[in-house]
């Protein structure tokens, strides 16, 4: 049982550039979330999902998108990288039955120049 | 829109002494839930505790406590007796009840623990 994974762990963009980030869970949970994390900052929602095909925007969705095929992916893609967009990108995903019970991933730092 | 406040950006603490973090939240809703998360270095985030609303009972788990005055809109976090291990950053955060998908987080504390 791996809980939630996320790669890379590290990447560096240059402006303009694309890259999709890849979380993974293997816990049958229905909700997903991508949050940022800039420094001295806290997590900021960026998009979630609720279940596979069904996804939502949250505070900060501009410059990216996802999608969820299956209960277990849910990738995040940036497109048109910017410098606005150099942060830490961490993954979650949670139960049901557990509204608060979140599981993080490990977090992947992107830094656009 | 919601807003969470952590106005120390790094406090410290002697091992087995007390430390207080405090946050203030801003909202127009009656009802929703308050939590303290933990991130250690390794950056998972860690629920630390929980307080719904409208319990008017301050919710405790093991040494950590919080003390939730919701007039105020401040809702600090207690940790007694202090370990080496609790050293970490704090973030407070906010959920509604009619939305648990939308999770409001503050600038968090960067707790440092002295032998």
């Amino acid at each position: 049982n791996a809980g939630v994974t996320q790669t890379p762990k590290f990447r560096i963009l240059k402006i303009g550039q694309s890259m999709t980030l890849q979380c993974a869970q293997d816990m049958n949970h229905n909700y997903m979330y991508w949050y940022r994390q800039d420094p001295g900052m806290g997590l900021k929602l960026i998009y979630y999902s609720v279940g596979a095909g069904i996804t939502d925007k949250g505070e900060v969705p501009n410059g990216y998108n996802v999608s969820r095929s299956t209960t277990e992916d849910f990738p995040l893609r940036l497109e048109l990288a910017a410098p606005s967009q150099t942060s830490v990108y961490f993954c979650a995903s949670k139960a049901g039955g557990s509204p608060d019970t979140q599981y993080f991933g490990p977090g992947t730092r992107l830094t656009v120049l | 829109a919601q807003t969470v406040t952590q106005s120390q950006p790094e406090m410290s603490v002697q091992e087995a002494e007390t430390v207080t973090l405090s946050c203030t939240y801003d909202t127009s809703e009656s009802d929703y839930y308050l939590f303290w998360y933990k991130q250690p270095p390794s950056r998972q985030m860690i629920l630390v505790i929980r307080q719904e609303a409208y319990k008017q009972q301050n919710a405790t788990e093991n040494r950590f406590s919080v003390n939730f005055q919701k007039a105020a809109k401040s809702f600090s976090l207690k940790i007694s007796d202090s370990q080496l291990g609790d050293a970490a950053m704090y973030f407070c955060a906010y959920r509604s009840e009619y939305n648990f998908n939308k999770f409001y987080f503050g600038s968090g504390t960067k707790l440092n623990v002295k032998p």
